[in-house]
C-alpha cells in the first residue's frame, strides 16, 4: 500500500532563512507527487506537482520540490521564507492511471517575522 | 466563486444524531472526493466517484457513513448516529479527467463536524 512520511511536524524559521520540508513515500512504481498548502482558515490548494521529466520542479511563490527516486523522496524547498508562508504543507502521491491520493501528515510551517 | 464549495461549514450536534454534508464540485470535474481531517493529521480518503459511480469506499467508514452524488453532480456524505470519534474536517475535493487533465485535486474549505 501507498503512504507518505513528512518528518518534520512543526517547523518555526525566521523571515529570509532557508526552508527544506522532507517527503518520503513508499510506492514502487511510477508515481504522480504533489506539494499542498493549507494557509490558516484556507483550503487546501496546489503548491506544485510532479509527473514526469525534470526532477526539478518549480511552484508558485517560489517554492521548489526536487524529485530523487532512488531515494523516493520528494522535498519541498524556499531559499527564503517570508511571514507570509506560514502555513500547514502536506505532500501527496498518487499512482498514474488510478484515483486514490495518499496525503502525509502535514508539516505546519511558522515563520516569525 | 467557481471552486468547490461545502455546505454547512461548521456543524455542532449531539452524539446520536444524524447530519449530512454536501459538496458541490467545479461544473467540469467529474470525480469526486471525500476525506476527513483529523487535528495532526493530513487528508484520510473516504470515499471517491467517478460520475454518480462510488467506485470505492474506505475501511475508515463504517455502516454508518453513506455517500451519494446523483446525477453526477453535487455529492452529499451523511452519517448516522454519530459519535465523538467522528468529530473531524470533512474536505470535498474534485478532479476533471479529459484533454486537461493535470491530476490537481481540487478542494473545498471543508465542512467541520463536532459532536458533543
Amino acid at each position: 500500500a501507498q503512504s507518505v512520511s513528512q518528518h518534520n511536524h512543526h517547523v518555526i524559521l525566521s523571515e529570509a532563512a532557508s526552508l527544506e520540508l522532507g517527503c518520503n513515500y513508499s510506492y514502487g512504481g511510477t508515481v504522480n507527487l504533489f506539494w499542498y498548502v493549507q494557509y490558516p482558515g484556507q483550503h487546501l490548494q496546489l503548491l506544485l506537482k510532479y509527473f514526469s521529466g525534470d526532477p526539478l520542479v518549480k511552484g508558485i511563490k517560489g517554492f521548489e520540490a526536487e524529485f530523487i527516486k532512488s531515494k523516493f523522496s520528494f522535498n519541498l524547498r524556499k531559499p527564503s521564507v517570508q511571514w507570509s508562508d506560514t502555513a500547514e504543507y502536506f505532500c501527496a502521491v498518487n499512482a498514474p492511471g488510478t484515483y486514490k491520493y495518499i496525503f502525509g501528515t502535514g508539516t505546519r510551517l511558522k515563520v516569525l517575522a | 466563486d467557481t471552486g468547490v464549495s461545502q455546505d454547512p461549514r461548521h456543524k455542532i450536534t449531539k452524539r446520536g444524531q444524524n447530519v449530512t454534508f454536501r459538496c458541490d464540485p467545479i461544473s467540469e470535474h467529474n470525480r469526486l472526493y471525500w476525506y476527513r481531517q483529523t487535528l495532526g493529521q493530513g487528508p484520510e480518503f473516504l470515499t471517491y466517484f467517478q460520475n454518480e459511480a462510488q467506485l470505492e469506499k474506505s475501511r475508515l467508514l463504517s455502516d454508518r457513513f453513506s455517500a451519494e452524488r446523483p446525477k453526477g453532480s453535487f455529492s452529499t456524505l451523511e452519517i448516522q448516529r454519530t459519535e465523538q470519534g467522528d468529530s473531524a474536517m470533512y474536505l470535498c475535493a474534485s478532479r476533471r479527467e479529459g484533454g486537461m487533465y493535470t491530476g490537481e485535486l481540487f478542494f473545498g474549505e471543508g465542512s467541520r463536524l463536532t459532536v458533543l
